[in-house]
């Protein structure tokens, strides 16, 4: 198990409301990269924060937004979710600058859009 | 055509046999690739890692790259039923770029 935690597992939400996705970052590390996977599909990178800035997004609308805090956590915000919003998002951390081979993913929240 | 093209499966193959996987991409800017091991419920674990051409051996792993086909595979030799996962291939144009992943191939190690 990695030191990457992730909250909540599970949720369901309706057509146009928002979410809040939380991602605590393993020890030591502050770059966080957020992805979401569709079922049956690989992950798709959404965006990487690295202390506090965004450094780096994926092709995703605006409605898709975050945040990171000093203590290098992060959250993920959807809004106006979409059907095909529904999907595992998983968030990674890894140290200075998010190198390829030092990415640590967790577990991930499983969306649901009904 | 997308970036990176990887079968899904699935794949099933009896306990004890070499297993491939492979994927094919596109864009020839990528210089890192990497093998990714993700169980149901659980987010991917990275298997392998290799900069540039060449082969990786990592015990029962061995990951190959061939930047002329644009080709990479992943065998596992002594297939164990723990090893029934999806596996996904990625890569990456810098070691601090974003990673593309395939769709993954799911595999299933029959005892």
């Amino acid at each position: 198990e990695t030191g990457v935690t992730q909250s909540p597992t599970h949720l369901i939400k309706t057509r146009g409301q928002q979410v809040t996705l939380r991602c605590s970052s393993q020890s030591g590390h502050n770059t966080v990269s957020w992805y979401q996977q569709a079922l049956g599909q690989g992950p798709q990178f959404i965006f990487q924060y690295y202390r506090e800035e965004e450094n780096g997004r994926g092709n995703f609308p605006p409605r898709f937004s975050g945040l990171q805090f000093p203590n290098y956590s992060s959250e993920l915000n959807v809004n106006a979710l979409e059907l095909d919003d529904s999907a595992l998002y998983l968030c990674a951390s890894s140290p200075s600058g998010g190198a390829v081979d030092t990415q640590y993913f967790g577990p991930g929240t499983r969306l649901t859009v009904l | 055509q997308k970036e990176v093209e990887q079968d899904p499966g699935p794949l099933s193959v009896p306990e004890g046999a070499i297993v491939s996987l492979n994927c094919t991409y596109s864009n020839s800017a990528f210089q890192y690739f990497m093998w990714y091991r993700q169980y149901s419920r659980k987010g991917p674990e990275l298997l392998m890692y290799t900069y540039s051409s060449g082969n990786k051996e990592d015990g029962r792993f061995t990951a190959q790259v061939d930047k002329s086909s644009k080709y990479i595979s992943l065998f596992i030799r002594d297939s164990q039923p723990s090893d029934s996962a999806t596996y996904l291939c990625a890569m990456s144009r810098r070691v601090d770029d974003k990673i593309i992943f395939g769709k993954g191939t799911r595999l299933h190690i029959l005892p």
